[in-house]
């Protein structure tokens, strides 16, 4: 089965730190890759997906991440974040082909401090 | 335009009470999918309805859960005999059928007494 493991539960950072959140993820075939975000008090939203091509995908807000295939990885970074970044980040993948249902991973909640 | 709609926002029901939950799709998608968020479980794959085959249910957690979509749009989400491990969110998201990016509703917050 299918499955998606995020590293870190909760991090906090300062403003114009970096970030990098891991997610990686089970599954022998091949997957469609995304991040969404969830800001306080809103809807999941897309950050960014990753269907092929260029394993280096970039997205919303100067974020950006990059599918590692030998490592079943596709972490989430962006080199200076914001106050504003301040949310849950969720990993997700579905099998490329297939029904199109996401499996999550546990997700991040990130906590910038001005 | 419109996007994903759900209702109620916030639901309050006593054990063994029935709920429906209600989703309206974005106009023309052709995909819906229920998912659940709570606590501890994360966010939960439920059921999926593309067009007119039949939904993958594979993600119900009981049989007293059951969810239908009427005319290819609106859906709705039937929680029976109601059990407080029910409560979470519930949300909805649509796509337009290519199994690319899914457009999520605010969701139903369920609370169990």
């Amino acid at each position: 089965a299918q499955s998606v493991s995020q590293h870190n539960h909760h991090v906090i950072l300062s403003e114009a730190a970096s970030l990098e959140l891991g997610c990686n993820y089970s599954y022998g075939g091949t997957v469609n890759l995304f991040w969404y975000v969830q800001y306080p008090g809103q809807h999941l939203q897309l950050l960014l997906k990753y269907f092929s091509g260029d394993p280096l995908v970039k997205g919303i807000k100067g974020f950006e991440a990059e599918f590692i295939k030998s490592k079943f990885s596709f972490n989430l970074r962006k080199p200076s974040v914001q106050w504003s970044d301040t949310a849950e980040y969720f990993c997700a993948v579905n099998a490329a082909g297939n029904t199109g249902k996401l499996i999550f991973g546990q997700g991040t909640t990130l906590q910038v401090k001005p | 335009g419109a996007g994903v709609s759900q209702s109620p926002s916030n639901k309050v029901t006593e054990k063994g009470k029935d709920v429906e939950l209600r989703c309206d799709p974005i106009s023309g998608h052709t995909a819906l999918y229920w998912y659940r968020q709570s606590l501890g479980q994360g966010l939960e794959f439920l059921i999926y309805f593309q067009g007119n085959s039949a939904p993958d249910k594979s993600g119900l957690p009981s049989d007293r859960f059951s969810a239908e979509r009427t005319g290819g749009s609106v859906s709705t989400l039937t929680i029976q005999r109601t059990q407080q491990e029910d409560s979470a969110v519930y949300l909805c998201a649509s796509d337009p059928g290519r199994a690319d990016t899914q457009y999520f509703g605010p969701g139903t917050r369920l609370t169990v007494l």
